[in-house]
């Protein structure tokens, strides 16, 4: 099966919160990563979590980690229109010169 | 800081033709990577370097190859193109965290 695996679809309106969720499957990595990208752009670092961390909040973001379950989760608080974008989950293996492993990407769909 | 540049950003290209994808970072980075995404998907390693005069393999790498002369370039050369090829192309640099280029949209025909 693939290494990361997200649901494809998210949507919600205007001020709800947002969670996006994110299974992987090697133990392990070392760092998880949630990455951001518009229509035509490239891919926006958002955040990024060590694997030996069970949550880390940055303003309205906020990743929570089971390593127990490799469940990852990115919760965007007050979401907002300009929040619609496809969020890309990664992680990070002990090889290949620490390149990331990528999710197909959640499209967010923020409703006004 | 400029982060990440890439050129062209956009390229058409008849089968066959070859092509290099420039990167540019002024971070100082040692680690940089390029990924390709295809539609609906999520990113694929085509080649990596750990620093200047060393590369190697990723997940993709058939139909292409890279150089890494300096700490700042990375480009990646297509020979022969092929419609396979036909992706969007992501530089990347960095460690623990790392930055993307605002990617090449490459058709092939």
């Amino acid at each position: 099966g693939e290494d990361v695996e997200q649901s494809l679809f998210l949507s919600v309106r205007e001020g709800d919160s947002s969670v996006i969720n994110c299974t992987y499957t090697d133990s392990s990595s070392t760092y998880l990563y949630w990455y951001k990208q518009e229509p035509g752009a490239g891919l926006q670092l958002l955040t990024y979590i060590f694997s030996n961390m069970d949550m880390k909040q940055d303003q309205r973001l906020t990743v929570l980690l089971n390593k127990k379950d490799k469940h990852l989760s990115l919760r965007i608080a007050d979401t907002q229109t300009g929040d619609s974008a496809i969020y890309f989950c990664a992680e990070r293996k002990n090889q290949a010169g620490t390149a990331l492993i990528f999710g197909k990407g959640t499209t967010l769909s923020v409703s006004s | 800081n400029a982060g990440v540049t890439q050129t062209p950003k956009f390229r058409i290209l008849k089968i066959g033709q070859s092509m290099t994808l420039q990167c540019t970072q002024d971070m100082n980075h040692n680690y940089m990577y390029w990924y390709r995404q295809d539609p609906g998907m999520g990113l694929k390693l085509i080649y990596y370097s750990v620093g200047a005069g060393i590369t190697d393999k990723g997940e993709v790498p058939n139909g292409y190859n890279v150089s890494r002369s300096t700490t700042e370039d990375f480009p990646l050369r297509l020979e022969l193109a092929a419609p396979s090829q036909t992706s969007v192309y992501f530089c990347a640099s960095g460690g623990n965290e790392q930055f993307f280029g605002p990617g090449t949209r490459l058709t092939v025909l």
